[in-house]
């Protein structure tokens, strides 16, 4: 089957900005992860969705970032107004379980000029 | 909070050799630990998973091993190939509630050499 799709694959954006970055995971997942992957380092961790229910928003680095996932399947990030610090790859992860193996999108690399 | 190192930050062999890789971290409650492979411009590929009552996982050349105690993890890739060049990197789970979270390290990049 299909793994976790994510689009576009590259997004440049103007600062101030607004953007929207898409995931679709494997279907059945109930877990949804959005990771944030700066030049040279690991995943950092933004938030966690259980089907529809948004469980931790705690790693989102400001209220400019907003994730949504409104029927349990296909999720969006957003970024307001967005800043040269936004520019990041963007990785989506879903897992059929909060603690399985996760599997990964190839994320959104967005830059911001 | 979790802390997950990697070492070396780079390692370049040439074929056919056996390598390994180190990952430590500071918080040993940790239910298990994953190694995951990148490569240039990709997502993440999930190679083993480790519980933390298991003390190795072997997938082909691959063999992970776990010693919770010490707040270690090696990756040993048997026989290199070009094709194993990539980025590794190693995840543990964040201890109590958030155990969900996963707090990686910042990765060795392998270069095998034809």
């Amino acid at each position: 089957g299909a793994g976790v799709s994510q689009s576009p694959r590259y997004k440049v954006a103007k600062r101030g900005q607004d953007v929207a970055l898409r995931c679709d995971p494997i279907s059945g997942h109930v877990s949804l992860f959005w990771y944030q992957q700066a030049l040279g380092q690991g995943p950092e961790f933004l938030t966690y969705f259980q089907n529809e229910a948004q469980l931790d928003k705690s790693g989102l680095p400001s209220d400019r970032f907003f994730a949504e996932r409104p029927e349990g399947s296909v999720s969006t990030l957003k970024i307001q107004r967005t800043q040269q610090e936004d520019s990041a790859v963007y990785l989506c992860a879903s897992s059929s379980q909060g603690s399985s193996p996760l599997h990964f999108g190839n994320g959104t690399r967005l830059t911001v000029t | 909070k979790q802390e997950v190192t990697q070492i070396p930050a780079a390692l370049s062999v040439p074929e056919g050799e056996n390598l390994v890789l180190n990952c430590s971290f500071t918080d040993s409650a940790i239910y298990n630990l994953q190694w995951f492979r990148q490569d240039p411009g990709k997502g993440l590929t999930s190679l083993l998973l480790i519980q933390s009552s298991q003390r190795e996982q072997t997938s082909g050349r691959l063999n992970a091993s776990l010693d919770k105690s010490s707040g270690r993890s090696t990756l040993y890739i048997a026989a290199s190939q070009p094709g194993d060049s990539a980025t590794y990197l190693c995840a543990v789970p964040n201890s109590g509630a958030g155990s969900y979270q996963l707090t990686f390290g910042k990765g060795t990049k392998l270069s095998v050499i034809p």
